[in-house]
């Protein structure tokens, strides 16, 4: 069975300065997605950034990247130059061809500090 | 585009006591999902839908029915509320598989 793993419950980080927020996932598949939610105190879901895993290159949107590490089964997501309204619950998420389930870790709560 | 729409947006209700939470989406997305969210658990699928009439159970289904009658509507009901389903409940939907989910605002709801 797929699991995703977020081992960082809580995280702070200074306006403007960079962090990453943690995901592994486990798989035996070759083929499949990897998402980055965030969830701000208003509760919308909202898609940070999207991973293809037969893609090598990283994703990138603005401020925000991730570092794929497929061997590693290692999704992490570097927000850089932060603001105080990156301020959510970040959300790991996996699918695989095959299934229409999505699988989601705990989250990981960033707040940036002023 | 409203995108995902679900209400109520909060609910109080006894134990033992029936409801359906509303979901509608106008993006014409064949899949749909309902999650619930408890604190340090993340996302949990209830059960999801790959197209009218077609629905299937997620992770956590007990206490929880859904129907699929039309592509827009996915409701969820719960048969006899219990304190333990007192969470916060997201509907998603996505057009096809791997795609990315649209999330819905989601309802509180809290269980006596």
């Amino acid at each position: 069975a797929q699991t995703v793993t977020q081992s960082q419950p809580e995280m702070s980080v200074q306006e403007a300065e960079t962090v990453t927020l943690s995901c592994t996932y486990d798989t035996s598949e070759s083929n499949y997605y990897l998402f980055w939610y965030k969830q701000p105190p208003s509760r919308q879901m909202i898609l940070v950034i999207r991973q293809e895993a037969y893609k090598q290159q990283n994703a990138t949107e603005n401020r925000f990247s991730v570092n794929f590490q497929k061997a590693a089964k290692s999704f992490s997501l570097k927000i850089s130059d932060s603001q105080l309204g990156d301020t959510a619950m970040y959300f790991c998420a996996f699918t695989r061809t095959g299934t229409y389930k999505y699988i989601f870790g705990t989250g990981t709560r960033l707040k940036v500090l002023a | 585009n409203a995108g995902v729409t679900q209400t109520p947006k909060f609910q109080v209700l006894k134990t033992g006591q029936s409801m359906t939470l509303q979901c509608a989406q106008d993006m014409n997305h064949e899949y749909m999902s309902w999650y619930r969210q408890d604190p340090g658990m993340g996302l949990r699928l209830i059960h999801y839908s790959v197209g009218a009439g077609i629905t299937d159970q997620g992770e956590v289904p007990n206490g929880y029915n859904v129907s699929r009658s039309t592509t827009e509507d996915f409701p969820l009901r719960l048969l006899s509320a219990a304190p333990s389903q007192t969470s916060v409940y997201f509907c998603a939907s996505h057009p096809g598989a791997l795609e990315t989910q649209y999330f819905g605002p989601g309802t509180r709801l809290l269980v006596l």
